[in-house]
């Protein structure tokens, strides 16, 4: 059982478009991080969120963390062809003993 | 601007040799992990290091696999007798402490034939 289960597994579309991933879990999660890897590449992150109900902006991403701090949602407005990437939900929660727990990602695709 | 590296890029094995990944963190960062990627999943925790201290090993999957950060700097992961299922990326991670922003490698792909 994923402790963090990402939806959708895949997303196909087209420049332009708007987009919501989602992260959720059964754990309250202390923090959640969102993270971007590229092909060939290293997990960047992207954002942390530590406040339940807490939201922020990064150009046109969107973050937001739930209340109750077990699911996390990122929304790209206008999604453009370099937004590509696989998305990686992850956190600590009480569990997991200081370590970073990830999903197992979005792929998404931005077709021009 | 020095990253965190990581060699070699890719290594083939066949099964049964051993081999040796190197991750080269950012300079000063006290704080170091070792995940395992595997095809279509995100990382999975494998080790952790703080300094020369490896505080955590409970990601290990088999005492095959074994890390090492002797001075507290570079760091090896060893796996022993390769198998099949060895075959994933590996990243390498450090940051400042356990819980603050982890900056990663590239990674090493090992594939084990």
């Amino acid at each position: 059982t994923q402790l963090l289960e990402q939806s959708p597994q895949f997303l196909s579309i087209q420049e332009g478009e708007n987009l919501t991933v989602y992260c959720n879990s059964s754990s309250v999660f202390s923090s959640l991080q969102w993270y971007r890897q590229e092909p060939g590449e290293g997990p960047v992150l992207l954002v942390t969120v530590v406040t339940g109900g807490e939201v922020k902006k990064l150009k046109r991403l969107t973050f937001q963390f739930g209340d109750a701090r077990k699911d996390s949602s990122l929304h790209i407005t206008a999604a453009q062809p370099g937004d590509t990437g696989l998305y990686l939900c992850a956190g600590h929660y009480g569990g997991s003993q200081g370590n970073l727990i990830f999903g197992k990602g979005t792929k998404l695709s931005v077709k021009p | 601007g020095a990253g965190v590296s990581q060699s070699p890029r890719y290594k083939v094995a066949k099964r049964g040799q051993d081999v040796a990944l190197r991750c080269d963190p950012i300079s000063g960062h006290v704080s170091l992990f070792w995940y395992q990627q595997a095809l279509g999943q995100g990382p999975e925790f494998l080790t952790y290091f703080q300094n020369e201290a490896q505080l955590d090993k409970s990601g290990l999957p088999s005492d095959r696999f074994f890390a090492e950060r002797p001075e507290g700097s570079v760091s090896t992961l060893k796996i022993q007798r390769t198998q099949q299922e060895d075959s994933a990326v590996y990243l390498c991670a450090s940051g400042w402490t356990r819980y603050n922003e982890q900056f990663f490698g590239p990674g090493t792909r090992l594939t084990v034939l």
